[in-house]
């Protein structure tokens, strides 16, 4: 069975740091997805990195994959308050998600 | 171009009874897939869709049905509701069942809100 885990589950951020959200996964596979959740809504689509050695960047945001080590990193760059929301690593078709991790960054 | 929509957003039941849930995917897209997302975790795979045909079953009891219509769009439906149904469900569409050009993106819903009382 797929598990997904992401850590840290909770991260409390400065704004202007840097920091890493981790997405491990248990068994082969060759997609992965990160998606963001604000409050109460919906999942805004991130991130599809299909191979190995995969890395994309949008704004303060780079995902990369390394299907070898079934490890995925969302690294965050000089963090902005409108970044706050919890963010979801997902694996696979259907996709397995991770428990997310509630990022806020404070002033 | 619309995105996905469901309905209704939000419902209120009691236990026992049934509840129907509906999804219009993008225009042209032919899969559908359904969520549960309990408050606090990850969503959890409940059915995929494609091409009216059920092509995925996630692990939830037999309460639970689905179809997916002529046009695409989809139902969910819950039978004998309990308490632990409460959540919020998303439906999701992609454009092919397997793409290994986009990676079968998944492009989800606003969700409805289910609350069992």
């Amino acid at each position: 069975e797929l598990k997904v885990e992401q850590n840290p589950l909770f991260l409390s951020m400065q704004e202007g740091k840097n920091y890493t959200i981790y997405c491990n996964y248990s068994t082969t596979s060759d997609r992965l997805y990160w998606y963001r959740q604000d409050p109460g809504k919906s999942l805004e689509s991130l991130f599809v990195l299909l191979s190995n050695g995969a890395v994309k960047q949008e704004g303060r945001l780079m995902a990369s994959l390394d299907t070898k080590a079934r490890l995925s990193t969302l690294h965050i760059t000089a963090a902005v308050h409108d970044l706050s929301a919890t963010y979801f690593c997902a694996v696979d078709t259907p996709l397995v998600f991770g428990k997310g991790t509630r990022l806020s960054v404070i002033a | 171009d619309a995105g996905v929509t469901q309905s209704p957003t939000h419902l209120i039941k009691t236990r026992g009874q049934h509840v129907t849930l509906r999804c219009s995917p993008i225009s042209g897209h032919k899969s559908v897939s359904w969520y549960q997302q309990v408050l606090g975790q990850g969503p959890q795979f409940i059915f995929q869709y494609y091409e009216k045909e059920e092509r995925g079953r996630g692990n939830f009891p037999d309460r639970f049905s689905a179809r997916q219509f002529p046009n695409y769009s989809s139902e969910l439906n819950v039978n004998a509701l309990l308490l632990g149904d409460s959540a919020l469900y998303l439906c999701a569409s992609s454009s092919l069942f397997r793409d290994r050009v986009t990676g079968n993106e998944q492009f989800f819903g606003p969700g409805t809100r289910l609350t069992v009382l």
